[in-house]
Protein backbone atom coordinates (compact mmCIF):
# COMPACT_ATOMS: atom_id res chain seq x y z
CA UNK A 1 0.00 0.00 0.00
CA UNK A 2 0.94 4.16 -0.21
CA UNK A 3 3.39 4.99 2.49
CA UNK A 4 4.28 8.12 3.11
CA UNK A 5 7.95 9.22 5.26
CA UNK A 6 8.91 12.71 6.68
CA UNK A 7 11.05 13.33 9.71
CA UNK A 8 10.20 14.61 12.92
CA UNK A 9 11.88 17.41 13.88
CA UNK A 10 13.11 20.31 12.17
CA UNK A 11 14.49 24.19 14.05
CA UNK A 12 14.81 27.19 12.37
CA UNK A 13 16.09 30.32 13.23
CA UNK A 14 13.07 33.49 12.62
CA UNK A 15 13.44 35.01 9.45
CA UNK A 16 15.49 31.94 7.65
CA UNK A 17 13.80 29.70 5.30
CA UNK A 18 12.34 26.61 6.33
CA UNK A 19 12.61 22.99 4.11
CA UNK A 20 10.49 20.13 5.43
CA UNK A 21 11.10 17.24 2.89
CA UNK A 22 8.84 14.11 2.07
CA UNK A 23 9.22 11.06 0.12
CA UNK A 24 5.88 9.02 -0.89
CA UNK A 25 5.44 5.45 -2.43
CA UNK A 26 2.18 5.55 -4.49
CA UNK A 27 3.45 5.38 -8.45
CA UNK A 28 0.24 6.52 -9.73
CA UNK A 29 -1.48 9.52 -10.17
CA UNK A 30 -1.84 11.38 -6.98
CA UNK A 31 -2.47 14.63 -5.26
CA UNK A 32 0.29 15.56 -2.68
CA UNK A 33 -1.27 17.80 0.71
CA UNK A 34 0.56 20.10 3.12
CA UNK A 35 -1.38 20.46 6.07
CA UNK A 36 -0.52 22.40 9.52
CA UNK A 37 -1.40 21.52 12.76
CA UNK A 38 -1.26 24.07 16.15
CA UNK A 39 -0.92 22.50 19.38
CA UNK A 40 -4.50 20.75 20.16
CA UNK A 41 -6.02 21.93 17.20
CA UNK A 42 -7.14 19.71 13.74
CA UNK A 43 -5.60 20.22 10.87
CA UNK A 44 -5.31 23.35 8.38
CA UNK A 45 -4.94 23.03 4.42
CA UNK A 46 -1.70 24.83 3.70
CA UNK A 47 -1.44 23.56 -0.21
CA UNK A 48 -1.71 20.86 -2.65
CA UNK A 49 -0.08 20.21 -5.38
CA UNK A 50 -0.71 17.48 -8.86
CA UNK A 51 1.86 14.88 -9.55
CA UNK A 52 1.73 16.75 -13.27
CA UNK A 53 3.39 19.52 -11.71
CA UNK A 54 6.81 20.48 -10.38
CA UNK A 55 6.43 23.61 -8.51
CA UNK A 56 3.53 25.46 -6.67
CA UNK A 57 4.38 28.85 -5.16
CA UNK A 58 1.70 30.77 -2.87
CA UNK A 59 3.28 33.79 -1.00
CA UNK A 60 5.55 32.37 1.30
CA UNK A 61 5.24 28.66 0.54
CA UNK A 62 6.81 27.04 -1.93
CA UNK A 63 6.02 23.32 -3.19
CA UNK A 64 8.72 21.62 -5.44
CA UNK A 65 8.02 17.99 -6.39
CA UNK A 66 10.62 15.48 -7.88
CA UNK A 67 8.53 12.70 -9.51
CA UNK A 68 11.41 10.15 -10.06
CA UNK A 69 12.24 10.59 -6.79
CA UNK A 70 8.99 9.81 -5.40
CA UNK A 71 10.18 13.46 -3.29
CA UNK A 72 7.79 16.60 -2.04
CA UNK A 73 9.25 19.54 -0.14
CA UNK A 74 7.72 22.27 1.41
CA UNK A 75 9.92 26.01 1.81
CA UNK A 76 8.09 28.37 4.26
CA UNK A 77 10.08 31.31 3.41
CA UNK A 78 10.96 34.64 6.00
CA UNK A 79 10.24 31.49 8.99
CA UNK A 80 8.00 33.30 11.47
CA UNK A 81 7.05 32.16 15.10
CA UNK A 82 3.73 31.51 14.49
CA UNK A 83 5.21 29.17 11.85
CA UNK A 84 5.56 26.81 14.85
CA UNK A 85 3.77 23.54 14.24
CA UNK A 86 3.62 19.71 13.07
CA UNK A 87 3.42 20.19 9.65
CA UNK A 88 1.87 16.68 7.65
CA UNK A 89 2.57 15.27 4.29
CA UNK A 90 -0.61 13.36 2.87
CA UNK A 91 -1.10 11.93 -0.38
CA UNK A 92 -4.06 10.58 -2.26
CA UNK A 93 -4.84 8.63 -5.08
CA UNK A 94 -6.38 10.21 -7.93
CA UNK A 95 -9.78 8.52 -8.78
CA UNK A 96 -13.16 9.73 -10.27
CA UNK A 97 -16.18 9.67 -8.09
CA UNK A 98 -15.32 8.43 -4.81
CA UNK A 99 -14.28 9.45 -1.65
CA UNK A 100 -10.51 8.48 -1.29
CA UNK A 101 -8.04 8.12 1.73
CA UNK A 102 -5.49 10.43 2.60
CA UNK A 103 -1.90 8.67 3.72
CA UNK A 104 -0.41 11.00 6.23
CA UNK A 105 3.44 11.09 6.96
CA UNK A 106 3.77 11.10 10.76
CA UNK A 107 4.52 15.36 10.67
CA UNK A 108 7.04 17.15 11.18
CA UNK A 109 7.65 19.57 14.43
CA UNK A 110 8.43 22.76 13.14
CA UNK A 111 10.10 25.00 16.27
CA UNK A 112 11.23 28.08 15.32
CA UNK A 113 14.23 29.59 17.46
CA UNK A 114 14.29 33.99 18.18
CA UNK B 1 -20.01 30.10 8.97
CA UNK B 2 -19.54 26.82 7.85
CA UNK B 3 -17.49 24.51 9.05
CA UNK B 4 -16.87 20.62 11.01
CA UNK B 5 -17.51 21.27 14.74
CA UNK B 6 -16.69 17.97 17.32
CA UNK B 7 -17.83 17.44 20.90
CA UNK B 8 -16.62 17.49 23.15
CA UNK B 9 -13.37 18.94 23.12
CA UNK B 10 -11.89 16.93 26.23
CA UNK B 11 -13.43 13.36 27.11
CA UNK B 12 -12.75 11.04 29.85
CA UNK B 13 -13.90 7.70 30.40
CA UNK B 14 -13.66 4.83 32.40
CA UNK B 15 -11.99 1.44 31.12
CA UNK B 16 -15.32 -0.80 30.23
CA UNK B 17 -17.02 2.10 28.79
CA UNK B 18 -18.28 2.80 25.24
CA UNK B 19 -18.03 6.53 24.62
CA UNK B 20 -19.80 8.18 21.41
CA UNK B 21 -17.44 11.29 19.69
CA UNK B 22 -20.20 13.80 17.72
CA UNK B 23 -19.13 15.53 15.05
CA UNK B 24 -21.44 17.73 12.83
CA UNK B 25 -20.35 19.73 9.48
CA UNK B 26 -22.82 22.27 7.20
CA UNK B 27 -20.72 22.01 4.52
CA UNK B 28 -23.13 20.11 2.62
CA UNK B 29 -20.36 17.25 2.13
CA UNK B 30 -21.09 14.05 0.94
CA UNK B 31 -17.99 12.56 2.38
CA UNK B 32 -17.03 12.46 6.05
CA UNK B 33 -14.18 10.85 7.88
CA UNK B 34 -12.52 9.76 11.42
CA UNK B 35 -9.09 9.81 12.40
CA UNK B 36 -6.93 8.56 15.06
CA UNK B 37 -4.06 10.52 16.00
CA UNK B 38 -1.33 9.53 18.39
CA UNK B 39 1.89 11.47 19.35
CA UNK B 40 4.59 11.00 17.05
CA UNK B 41 2.15 9.20 14.53
CA UNK B 42 0.60 10.66 11.17
CA UNK B 43 -2.79 10.08 11.08
CA UNK B 44 -4.41 6.86 10.73
CA UNK B 45 -8.01 6.60 9.33
CA UNK B 46 -10.76 4.68 11.29
CA UNK B 47 -14.08 4.66 9.28
CA UNK B 48 -15.65 7.09 6.34
CA UNK B 49 -18.76 7.79 4.56
CA UNK B 50 -19.52 8.25 1.32
CA UNK B 51 -23.22 9.35 1.48
CA UNK B 52 -25.93 8.48 4.16
CA UNK B 53 -26.52 5.41 4.94
CA UNK B 54 -23.09 4.09 3.93
CA UNK B 55 -19.53 3.58 5.69
CA UNK B 56 -16.08 1.98 4.41
CA UNK B 57 -13.54 0.68 6.90
CA UNK B 58 -10.30 2.69 7.12
CA UNK B 59 -7.10 0.61 8.38
CA UNK B 60 -7.79 0.81 12.22
CA UNK B 61 -11.68 -0.30 12.54
CA UNK B 62 -11.65 -2.65 15.21
CA UNK B 63 -13.02 -1.62 18.82
CA UNK B 64 -14.74 1.37 16.81
CA UNK B 65 -18.46 2.12 15.12
CA UNK B 66 -20.21 4.16 13.27
CA UNK B 67 -23.42 5.52 11.57
CA UNK B 68 -23.92 7.98 8.79
CA UNK B 69 -28.21 8.63 9.35
CA UNK B 70 -27.90 12.31 8.09
CA UNK B 71 -25.73 13.97 5.43
CA UNK B 72 -24.33 16.35 8.48
CA UNK B 73 -23.25 14.16 11.16
CA UNK B 74 -21.40 11.22 11.17
CA UNK B 75 -20.51 9.86 15.01
CA UNK B 76 -17.90 7.71 16.09
CA UNK B 77 -18.50 5.32 18.78
CA UNK B 78 -15.32 3.85 20.91
CA UNK B 79 -16.12 0.86 22.05
CA UNK B 80 -14.39 -1.23 24.88
CA UNK B 81 -13.00 -3.54 22.83
CA UNK B 82 -10.77 -1.41 21.25
CA UNK B 83 -7.98 -1.75 23.61
CA UNK B 84 -5.91 1.44 23.58
CA UNK B 85 -8.24 4.35 23.11
CA UNK B 86 -7.11 7.24 24.29
CA UNK B 87 -6.12 9.02 21.72
CA UNK B 88 -6.27 12.50 19.70
CA UNK B 89 -9.63 11.98 17.12
CA UNK B 90 -10.29 13.84 14.36
CA UNK B 91 -13.39 14.05 11.88
CA UNK B 92 -13.14 15.73 8.70
CA UNK B 93 -15.54 16.03 5.60
CA UNK B 94 -14.83 16.82 2.06
CA UNK B 95 -16.98 16.75 -1.60
CA UNK B 96 -16.51 13.65 -3.89
CA UNK B 97 -15.55 14.31 -7.38
CA UNK B 98 -12.63 13.68 -9.97
CA UNK B 99 -10.24 16.51 -8.51
CA UNK B 100 -9.01 17.96 -5.57
CA UNK B 101 -11.69 16.93 -2.81
CA UNK B 102 -10.16 18.77 0.08
CA UNK B 103 -10.57 17.29 3.33
CA UNK B 104 -11.36 20.19 6.06
CA UNK B 105 -10.80 19.20 9.42
CA UNK B 106 -12.94 19.41 12.81
CA UNK B 107 -11.08 20.63 15.86
CA UNK B 108 -10.25 17.05 17.06
CA UNK B 109 -12.00 15.50 20.38
CA UNK B 110 -9.19 14.24 23.44
CA UNK B 111 -10.74 10.76 24.69
CA UNK B 112 -8.34 9.77 27.90
CA UNK B 113 -9.18 6.36 29.34
CA UNK B 114 -8.75 6.36 33.15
Amino acid sequence: GEDVEQSLFLSVREGDSSVINCTYTDSSSTYLYWYKQEPGAGLQLLTYIFSNMDMKQDQRLTVLLNKKDKHLSLRIADTQTGDSAIYFCAERPFSSGSARQLTFGSGTQLTVLP
Amino acid sequence: DGGITQSPKYLFRKEGQNVTLSCEQNLNHDAMYWYRQDPGQGLRLIYYSQIVNDFQKGDIAEGYSVSREKKESFPLTVTSAQKNPTAFYLCASSIVGSGNDEQFFGPGTRLTVL
